[in-house]
């Protein structure tokens, strides 16, 4: 079965700086990773994925996510954060047999301060 | 990716009533899914739908709370039925669209009074 940990419901940073979102996943066969972005009053948009290719991951708007197999994580960056990066952030797994067995984690609310 | 279009964007009904969500897509796709994501909370797998098939529920959910239809492969409808104030979230369609990845819709925002 999957599961996917996210450390911190709400992340505050200054704009300019360091974005990072914590997310550790469990799975009992190699998983398939995603981040998610939902901006206010929007649905889900996907910024990222790590599909067992390279395991530093590039997304859209600047972030990315490095897969760690001995650390169970795929945490998300950016190396300075603009006050449009604020939004709620979603880490997913699912197995290889496909994406239709999405498991989602709760959720890090992201706030930047001018 | 597909552009996934939902109707409507929100509404506000009174408890006991239905209520039908459309979800449109621009391309044809085999699976598409029905997530509800209650205020505050992550999203929770209501029911996977495929064209020519009974949609398959998660646990605790129903058919007769969630009926859905799946006519074609662009289209399918969830209708919450005999609403009450706990059935208040945004719903959101999916589908699993080239790389084994789900592309959502922009949701339908229910509150329910």
């Amino acid at each position: 079965a999957q599961s996917v940990t996210q450390l911190g419901s709400h992340v505050s940073v200054s704009e300019g700086a360091l974005v990072l979102l914590r997310c550790n996943y469990s799975s009992s066969v190699p998983p398939y990773l995603f981040w998610y972005v939902q901006y206010p009053n929007q649905g889900l948009q996907l910024l990222l994925k790590y599909t067992s290719a390279a395991t530093l991951v590039k997304g859209i708007n600047g972030f990315e996510a490095e897969f760690k197999k001995s650390e169970t994580s795929f945490h998300l960056t950016k190396p300075s954060a603009h006050m449009s990066d604020a939004a709620e952030y979603f880490c997913a797994v699912s197995d290889q047999t496909g994406a239709n067995n999405l498991f989602f984690g709760t959720g890090t609310r992201l706030t930047v301060i001018p | 990716s597909a552009v996934i279009s939902q109707k409507p964007s929100r509404d506000i009904c009174q408890r006991g009533t239905s209520l039908t969500i459309q979800c449109q897509v621009d391309s044809q796709v085999t699976m598409m899914f029905w997530y509800r994501q209650q205020p505050g909370q992550s999203l929770t797998l209501i029911a996977t739908a495929n064209q020519g098939s009974e949609a398959t529920y998660e646990s605790g959910f129903v058919i007769d709370k969630f009926p859905i239809s799946r006519p074609n492969l662009t289209f399918s409808t969830l209708t919450v039925s005999n609403m009450s104030p706990e059935d208040s979230s945004i719903y959101l369609c999916s589908v699993e669209y080239r790389e084994e990845t789900q592309y959502f819709g922009p949701g339908t925002r229910l509150l329910v009074l």
